[in-house]
């Protein structure tokens, strides 16, 4: 069962371009949605991370929009550059303890951005 | 600060030996995190330890794995009989004690381990 849905499996933006990466969850427990990036023989490396009782979080070109009853989150990376061709993965968990241990990851996003 | 740092990077074994892997997280993390990621797929939880105690382990890890953390400082995740579904990348992660803030403790991986069994 997956818990975590992601899509697309791939994608290719232009330089300057909007990337946009969606993930669907299906266990209201989840409280906990974090984006990861992850560079070729790298480990993933957090990039961004909301909690449901928000909408939308913005850091620098990066933002996270939420839709709760949708049971939907997505990532949008604006002004796309060619240093930010990678995998992208959405994960959820639930907080526990204040430690978000176990993480549900989607299947990743290959992200490419032609210059 | 380091970072996660595991080891070996790589190791190609003939199914049926023994693995092992070490992880030592980041200093003063008292919670590590083992998570196993194949080609095309995301990472999946196998155990996490919070100090020397193993508090979760998922279905994931049979009984053919084994991880430990002695002193609650680095730890060992051991496949014994390994099998070619054994081939993946092994990542190690860790936490701190105290939420450095509201979305709770950020997770930090390490960049894994490869094993290929032929």
């Amino acid at each position: 069962q997956q818990q975590v849905k992601q899509s697309p499996q791939s994608l290719i933006v232009q330089k300057g371009g909007i990337s946009i990466i969606n993930c669907a969850y299906e266990n209201t427990a989840f409280d906990y949605f974090p984006w990861y990036q992850q560079f070729p023989g790298k480990g993933p490396a957090l990039l961004i991370a909301i909690r449901p009782d928000v909408s939308e979080k913005k850091e620098g070109r990066f933002t996270i929009s939420f839709n709760k009853s949708a049971k939907q989150f997505s990532l949008h990376i604006m002004d796309s550059q060619p240093g930010d061709s990678a995998t992208y993965f959405c994960a959820a968990s639930r907080y526990s303890g204040g430690s978000n241990y176990k993480l549900t990851f989607g299947k990743g996003t290959l992200l490419t951005v032609n210059p | 600060d380091t970072g996660v740092s595991q080891d070996p990077r790589h190791k190609i074994t003939k199914r049926g030996q023994n693995v092992t892997f070490r992880c030592d997280p980041i200093s003063e993390h008292n919670r590590l995190y083992w998570y196993r990621q194949t080609l095309g797929q995301g990472p999946e939880f196998l155990t996490y330890f919070q100090n020397e105690a193993q508090l979760e382990k998922s279905r994931l890890l049979s009984d053919r794995f084994s991880a430990e953390r002695p002193k609650g400082s680095f730890s060992t995740l051991e496949i014994q009989r390994t099998e070619q579904g054994d081939s993946a990348m092994y990542l190690c992660a860790s936490s701190p004690r105290v939420a450095i803030s509201p979305l709770g403790n950020t997770i930090y991986f390490g960049e894994g381990s490869w094993l290929t069994v032929v």
